[in-house]
């Protein structure tokens, strides 16, 4: 089956630090790849839309200058979190829409812990 | 806008017995997919099953299967045959033919009794 991998699965950062976070679809294209947040216990709470070649749609609420979001190929997205808080400490995962023409399923990554100190 | 609500924040079943896990939603399209994704202690998302709005059969894999009632708005999710592999949160996921966004329902916790 079709494989979304995130780097790192865990990172540390002190407050007031940028950290960033990839999300590669390995064996297919991505036009479209999605980022969200995951607080404990709780659902996944879509960030933004990631558009190869274009500007990311982000939700309402979501600062896009703090979450930086750049889809610079068919296969890489990045999430760059900017001057991070320990409120901003959290479980992101990213996922992935198959391109291909019969492709309308979604894979997800394994997902990034963040902690800022 | 679509919605997504899992009234069980938890479940437990038997090993071996079968577990039904609910799902409705809300929406005034007529062409969409329905989802159940898995998601264990690893916290990676595991796609379980789907289900195209336009197939009036269930869709089934293996142990798992779904009551999809078009009408009344409701996918379940049918377990049976439960294995302790099966522990996980279970969240149920909403898509609009033609869309980009998933809607995820709030979640259920299924423990799985030995």
């Amino acid at each position: 089956g079709a494989v979304v991998s995130q780097h790192p699965s865990w990172v540390i950062c002190k407050s007031g630090t940028s950290v960033k976070i990839e999300c590669r679809s390995l064996d297919f294209q991505a036009t479209t790849m999605f980022w969200y947040r995951q607080f404990p216990k709780q659902s996944l709470m879509l960030m933004a839309t990631s558009n190869e070649g274009s500007k990311a749609t982000y939700e309402q609420g979501v600062e896009k200058d703090k979450f930086l979001i750049n889809h610079a190929s068919l296969t890489l997205s990045t999430l760059t979190v900017t001057s991070a808080h320990p409120e901003d400490s959290s479980f992101y995962i990213c996922s992935a829409r198959d391109s291909s023409v019969s492709g309308n399923t979604i894979y997800f990554g394994e997902g990034s812990w963040l902690t800022v100190v | 806008a679509q919605t997504v609500t899992q009234s069980q924040p938890e479940m437990s079943v038997q090993e071996a017995e079968t577990v039904t896990l609910s799902c409705t939603y809300d929406t005034s399209e007529s062409d969409y997919y329905l989802f159940w994704y898995k998601q264990p202690p690893s916290r990676q998302m595991i796609l379980v099953i789907r289900q195209e709005a336009y197939k009036q059969q269930n869709a089934t894999e293996n142990r798992f299967s779904v009551n999809f009632q078009k009408a009344a708005k409701s996918f379940s999710l049918k377990i049976s045959d439960s294995q302790l592999g099966d522990a996980a949160m279970y969240f149920c996921a909403y898509r609009l033919q033609g869309a980009q966004k998933l809607v995820f329902g709030q979640g259920t916790r299924l423990t799985i009794n030995p």
